[in-house]
C-alpha cells in the first residue's frame, strides 16, 4: 500500500510565524498536492507539483509557498501564519497515468491553529 | 460557481435503507469521476471510481455517470452505522481532482 506520512497531527502556531508542513510518501509517485479542507468549502488545491522542482498554483495559492527538493517530500510553508489559515491541510499524491483510474492516496493531514 | 456541486445535506437515513447522493460538475472536460469516504477528523478514502456512462456497482454501494447531464450519483444499498461519514464527490481533469463540499450521511439505527 503507498503510504503518504505528514509530519504533524496537529499543530498550533502564532501569529506571523514561518510555518513548515511536511508530507512524504513512499512509492515513487510524481504527482503530490496540498490541499486545505474547512466545513462547507470541501477540499480546495493550494498547490501541485509534477516534478521535483516543479510547481504550479492551484486556486488559493495567496500566503503559501511549497519546495520540492526531492520526489519524495512535499513541504507547503506559510510565510507569515495567520488566523485565518486555521484549518485541516491534506496532502495527497499519485502516479502519473494512474489517477484517471485511481484518484489520489491521501496523508492523515495535519490540523493546524493559528493564534 | 464551483467546478463540482453536491447537495447539501445532511442526510439522515434509516438502517436498511437506501441512501441517495447527487453531483453535478461544470468542466465537460472531465474524464473521471471519485467518491471518498471521510469519516470525521479523518483524511478521505476512495471507495468507488466511474469514468464510463452508466452504472458501475461495488458490494453495496452503486455508482453512475450521466456525462450529458454532468451527472454523477452515489446509491448505498442496505445502509449501515458504519456508513454514516461525509462523502465527497471529485471530478478529474489535467492532473487534478476538483472537489464538492460534501454530504454528510447519518444512517440511524
Amino acid at each position: 500500500d503507498v503510504k503518504v506520512t505528514q509530519s504533524s497531527r496537529y499543530l498550533v502556531k502564532r501569529t506571523g510565524e514561518k510555518v513548515f508542513l511536511e508530507c512524504v510518501q513512499d512509492m515513487d509517485h510524481e504527482n503530490m498536492f496540498w490541499y486545505r479542507q474547512d466545513p462547507g468549502l470541501g477540499l480546495r488545491l493550494i498547490y501541485f507539483s509534477y516534478d521535483v522542482k516543479m510547481k504550479e498554483k492551484g486556486d488559493i495559492p495567496e500566503g503559501y509557498s511549497v519546495s520540492r527538493e526531492k520526489k519524495e517530500r512535499f513541504s507547503l510553508i506559510l510565510e507569515s501564519a495567520s488566523t485565518n489559515q486555521t484549518s485541516m491541510y491534506l496532502c495527497a499524491s499519485h502516479k502519473v497515468g494512474s489517477a484517471m483510474d485511481y484518484g489520489y492516496t491521501f496523508g492523515s493531514g495535519t490540523r493546524l491553529t493559528v493564534v | 460557481q464551483k467546478e463540482v456541486e453536491q447537495n447539501s445535506g445532511p442526510l439522515s437515513v434509516p438502517e436498511g435503507a437506501i441512501a441517495s447522493l447527487n453531483c453535478t460538475y461544470s468542466d465537460r472536460g472531465s474524464q473521471s469521476f471519485f467518491w471518498y469516504r471521510q469519516y470525521s477528523g479523518k483524511s478521505p478514502e476512495l471507495i468507488m471510481f466511474i469514468y464510463s456512462n452508466g452504472d458501475k456497482e461495488d458490494g453495496r454501494f452503486t455508482a453512475q455517470l450521466n456525462k450529458a447531464s454532468q451527472y454523477v450519483s452515489l446509491l448505498i444499498r442496505d445502509s449501515q452505522p458504519s456508513d454514516s461519514a461525509t462523502y465527497l464527490c471529485a471530478g478529474y481533469n489535467d492532473y487534478k481532482l476538483s472537489f464538492g463540499a460534501g454530504t454528510t450521511v447519518t444512517v440511524r439505527a
